[in-house]
């Protein structure tokens, strides 16, 4: 039972165009958002969360966005570099466990120079 | 802030063989967390330690694992009897203890079983 999904697999963009990543989750008691950029050979490195109080919430260049009705989140990146591509993951959590985060599948982020 | 240490890097053992992997959180925080990756998967969480006391565990976690945080500081994960499914990319996160705190994680411990 895939709680968090991140339907695409892949996603490539041109430098200095708008990213954006998708995620979707079926799972009402989540109320805690986050994604994670992850390079090959480390670990996620977090990038931005969101709680659902909010439906959104800005850093920089990244933005998340919550469609709770929607059970929808997505992350903009704007605009997008070349160091941006990297596995994008994005994770919830509820408030009863938050020990535990369900993580989506990922997506693939390349951005073109 | 030094980041989450794991140790080693790789594994590289022969099924039944026992495995122990190390994580050193960030000093300053409360919470430690196991995950497990394996190819085209996001992490999936296996157990996590407020100080030293464990207070999750995922059905994952068969009775071949084991997971101990003695002085609340260091957390070690060992695997018994390993078994081919175990190979896989173990991951330790930290965070603070409070509401929404994000977790941040090692680079993880690759584990091949031969």
């Amino acid at each position: 039972d895939q709680q968090v999904k991140q339907n695409s697999p892949s996603l490539s963009v041109q430098e200095g165009r708008i990213s954006i990543l998708n995620c979707d989750y079926t799972n009402s008691m989540f109320d805690y958002f986050l994604w994670y950029k992850k390079y090959p050979a480390e670990g996620p490195t977090f990038l931005i969360s969101i709680s659902s109080i909010k439906d959104k919430n800005e850093d920089g260049r990244f933005t998340v966005f919550l469609n709770k009705s929607a059970k929808h989140l997505s992350l903009h990146i704007v605009p997008s570099q070349p160091g941006d591509s990297a596995v994008y993951f994005c994770a919830a959590g509820s408030g009863t466990s938050y020990g535990k985060l369900t993580f989506g599948q990922g997506t693939i982020l390349t951005v073109h120079p | 802030d030094t980041g989450v240490s794991q140790n080693p890097r790789h594994k590289i053992t022969k099924r039944g063989q026992n495995v122990t992997f190390r994580c050193d959180p960030i000093s300053e925080h409360n919470r430690l967390y196991w995950y497990r990756q394996t190819l085209g998967q996001g992490p999936e969480f296996l157990t996590y330690f407020q100080n030293e006391a464990q207070l999750e565990k995922s059905r994952l976690l068969s009775d071949r694992f084991s997971a101990e945080r003695p002085k609340g500081s260091f957390s070690t994960l060992e695997i018994q009897r390993t078994e081919q499914g175990d190979s896989a990319m173990y991951l330790c996160a930290s965070s603070q203890v409070g509401q929404y705190q994000p977790q941040h994680f090692g680079d993880g411990t690759r584990l091949s079983i031969l």
